[in-house]
């Protein structure tokens, strides 16, 4: 069974730092592109990162691009973000996707149930 | 960045009935080298991950009833939902996957009228 599953959301503090992981099982992790997407609460969905199957190639929102880094350890079916310089706004749900064919603009066909990052004072 | 626009926000349609949802994207989402638009649909319902309807436009992913059809190409789509089931009461939303970055529309609220 295909399954996704994300961890690491936690209470962060403004200019703080995160790393959220998602593990990835029931398919060819190294054969497909992933991506982050988040949800603030009551809010809609908004794509944050991406990156390649390989991990040669990454891409990011410009709202975390220079805080925020995308990355993949293939051989451990780990997909990270790591989040640094949180802000307010980066409150959120975040989810991690995996692309429905393995190309880097494809659909996402699989998600996890999210992990809960909250940045307050 | 491509800014996606759907249209209504909400709407509230009897058991039975169709359901139209659009996306207008604030330029073309179709690939003159393949053909395709880059043009995705998502169901969400509350407290769940959204699901992956129909990708490219029109294709449906894997398991979706056919009640659910997606049209349109270039700026211009279409969500259908046809024979109205309660299960299909979520918010929908459209996703370009043409560029970076990968934009959404702000999402259409179904209910049952």
């Amino acid at each position: 069974e295909v399954s996704l599953v994300e961890s690491g959301g936690d209470l962060a503090q403004p200019t703080g730092s995160l790393r959220l992981s998602c593990a990835a099982s029931g398919f060819t992790f190294g054969n497909y592109a992933m991506s982050w997407v988040r949800q603030a609460p009551g809010k809609g969905l908004e794509w944050v990162s991406g990156i390649s199957a390989s991990g040669r190639t990454t891409y990011y929102a410009d709202s975390v691009k220079g805080r925020f880094t995308i990355s993949r350890d293939n051989p451990r079916n780990t997909l990270y973000l790591q989040m640094n310089s949180l802000r307010v706004e980066d409150t959120a749900i975040y989810f991690c996707a995996k692309s429905v064919r393995g190309g880097d603009y494809d659909a996402f066909d699989m998600w996890g149930q999210g992990t809960m990052v909250t940045v307050s004072p | 960045d491509i800014v996606m626009t759907q249209s209504p926000d909400s709407l509230a349609v009897s058991l039975g009935e169709r359901a139209t949802i659009n996306c207008k994207s604030s330029q073309s989402v179709l690939n003159s080298s393949n053909k395709k638009n880059y043009l995705t649909w998502y169901q969400q319902k509350p407290g769940q991950p959204p699901k992956l309807l129909i990708y490219w436009a029109s294709t449906r992913d894997s398991g979706v009833p056919d009640r659910f059809s997606g049209s349109g190409s270039a700026t211009d789509f279409t969500l259908t939902i046809t024979n109205l089931q309660a299960e299909d009461v979520a918010v929908y939303y459209c996703q370009q996957d043409y560029s970076i970055p990968r934009t959404f529309g702000q999402g259409t609220r179904l209910e049952i009228k």
